[in-house]
């Protein structure tokens, strides 16, 4: 099956500084979804992002795939940023996502 | 966005009993729902995909009798976990497919952390 690996695993910023969270998969996708899972385990879907850019707020993402990777980034982070994101792709039609295993980005006060 | 609600948050139970866990789709109408476990700091697994009206598929290697799925109407999937045990433990979450909009989504429960003691 489809392999997705992100990067970096975990991520300390202070406030204010800015990130860039990458996800490398292995073969072609027709969906692929950013997802900021808070501490108390809800998923927030952040973006649907198959290809090209796009952009909410101080978050953004960029997908490349024809080199099979995408990015988020997010600036000004805030504390409320913290939590996990995970990258989840789907190489099929029947959206049956195969998850990353997540970066985990604190950020300080 | 769309809302999907996801029952209880948080259970637990002895072990050997079974428990119920809901997912709604609340202001659409979700054809296909998938279930998923996570174990504590790692990622989600996909368990089973269930349709409406016909019988879930399930992953490679998730015991169908001990997981069961019914997806009785277009809003709503159940997952009992029958006879459970410590290693059942974990948090399991629901996800509905949405056709709205351009862009096909899916959509998250909050999630439901399973402890058998």
């Amino acid at each position: 099956g489809i392999q997705v690996e992100q990067s970096p695993p975990d991520l300390i910023l202070q406030e204010g500084a800015n990130s860039t969270l990458r996800c490398n998969f292995s073969d072609s996708v027709n969906n692929l979804q950013w997802f900021h899972q808070n501490p108390w385990g809800q998923l927030i879907n952040l973006f649907y992002i198959p290809s090209g850019t796009k952009q909410n707020g101080r978050l953004s993402a960029t997908t490349v795939a024809t080199e099979r990777y995408s990015l988020l980034y997010i600036s000004s982070s805030q504390t409320t940023d913290s939590g996990v994101y995970f990258c989840a792709v789907d190489g099929g039609s029947n959206y049956k996502l195969t998850f990353g295993k997540g970066t985990l980005l604190t950020v300080n006060p | 966005g769309a809302v999907v609600s996801q029952h209880p948050s948080w259970v637990i139970c002895k072990s050997g009993t079974s428990v119920k866990i809901e997912c709604r789709s609340l202001d659409f109408q979700a054809t296909t729902m998938f279930w998923y476990r996570q174990f504590p700091k790692q990622s989600l697994m996909l368990m089973a995909t269930s349709n409406e009206g016909s019988k879930a598929t399930y992953e490679q290697g998730v015991e169908k009798d001990k997981f069961l799925i019914n997806h009785a109407s277009l809003t709503l999937s159940t997952l009992t976990v029958t006879s459970a045990h410590p290693e059942d433990s974990s948090f399991y979450i629901c996800s509905a497919r949405t056709h709205r909009g351009p862009n096909e989504k899916l959509f998250f429960g909050s999630g439901t952390q399973l402890s058998v003691l």
